[in-house]
This record gives structure tokens, sequence and C-alpha cells, in this order.
């Protein structure tokens, strides 16, 4: 079964601190990885994805994330936090012809 | 290009009753997905629609249906309201469907928040 696993439910980190959302998935074939943002009151929206080729994929608004075969990983990291990146982020694998997330992480940026 | 539209964006409802979501997917698009989104289970996989057809389900009760019509616009339909529909709904399109050339990436709308009282 494609299974996603994020740990930690809420996440505060320091504005212009390191952000490090961790996920971990379980596949039976090769995974296509994503990782969604949620701002309030909004849908979600793409950060990035991971299908094939380069292992180290960017996103949108700094973020990038790392896809490890060998540890079944594909964390996102951003370098230095802001205030705008407060939000819900999720990761998820695609499979069995749907996506399926994980638990999600809620981001609380601290000034 | 305008996005996904979900409408209403709120609503109330008690016990018993029936509700209808409508989306409204990015033009072009002919895959339509619905997730129930909630506090202790996240975001859970309703179905996808594909040219009028449903093509995959996922694990929810026969209260929860749906469908699409010709110009890709999809409805779901929970009869039957329990306290624990009280959700975020939401809908997704996509250019092509699952299986075939589908990477994952979908578009979201802003979701319809459901209250069951």
């Amino acid at each position: 079964a494609q299974s996603v696993t994020q740990l930690g439910s809420h996440v505060s980190v320091s504005e212009g601190a390191l952000v490090l959302l961790r996920c971990n998935y379980s596949s039976s074939v090769p995974p296509y990885l994503f990782w969604y943002v949620q701002y309030p009151n909004q849908g979600l929206q793409l950060l990035l994805k991971y299908t094939t080729g380069a292992t180290l994929v960017k996103g949108i608004n700094g973020f990038e994330a790392e896809f490890k075969k060998s540890e079944t990983s594909f964390h996102l990291t951003k370098p230095s936090a802001h205030m705008s990146d407060a939000a819900e982020y999720f990761c998820a694998l695609y499979g069995n012809n749907r996506l399926a997330f994980g638990k999600g992480n809620q981001v609380v940026v601290i000034p | 290009k305008a996005g996904v539209t979900q409408t209403p964006r709120y609503l109330i409802k008690t016990r018993g009753q029936q509700v209808t979501l409508s989306c409204s997917p990015i033009s072009g698009h002919r895959s339509v997905s619905w997730y129930q989104q909630t506090p202790g289970q996240g975001l859970q996989f309703l179905f996808e629609y594909f040219s009028e057809t449903q093509r995959n389900k996922g694990n929810f009760p026969g209260r929860f249906s749906g469908r699409q019509f010709s110009n890709s616009r999809s409805e779901m339909n929970v009869s039957t309201l329990e306290l624990g529909d009280s959700a975020l709904y939401l809908c997704a399109s996509s250019l092509t469907p699952p299986g075939q050339g589908f990477t994952g990436e979908l578009f979201f709308g802003e979701g319809s928040r459901l209250t069951v009282l």
C-alpha cells in the first residue's frame, strides 16, 4: 500500500531560521512525490514535485526537497523562514491512480 | 485563466439532510477529484471523474456520491448527513486523468466548508 508519514503536526520556526519538514513514504513502485501548501481558508497549492530525474527539486517561494530512495524520504527545506511561510504543508504520494496525503504540518513562524 | 471554482464556500446543514456541492474545473481540464479534509483524518480521497465516468473511488459509504457533466463540471452529494460529515470538501482538477500520463499535479479549489449540526 502507498502511504506517507509526516511527523509533528505543529512546527514552530523563528523568522530567518531553517525550515525543515520531514516526509517518509512507503511505495511498492517508483514514487511520484509532492509537497502542497495550504494557506488559511484556501485550497492546496503545489510547491514542488519529484517524478524522475534530478533528486533535488526546487519549488516556489524558495522551497526545495530532496528525494532519497535509500531513506524513503522527501524532506522539504527552506534556508530562511519568512512570516508569509506560515501555512499548512502536506506531503503527497501518487499511486493507485490517486494522491495519498500525509497528515500535514502546521508551520508557525515566530518573529 | 480562471482557477477551480467551488460553490457554495460555506454551508450549514442539520443531521439527516442532504447536500450538493459543485465544482467547475479549470477550462480544458477533464479530470475532477474530490477530497474530504478534517482535522482528525486529514485529506482523504473521495472519488475521481473523467469524461463523465467515475474512474476511482475512495473508502466512503454510499451516502457519498458524485457525477460529472459533459462540460466537465462536477457535483458531489452527501445524503442523510451525520455530524462526522462536517469537513472541508476540496475539488481538484487536472489536464490528464490518473493512469494516462498523469504525474499527480492537481489544481485545487478553495473548498466548500460544510458544518452539520
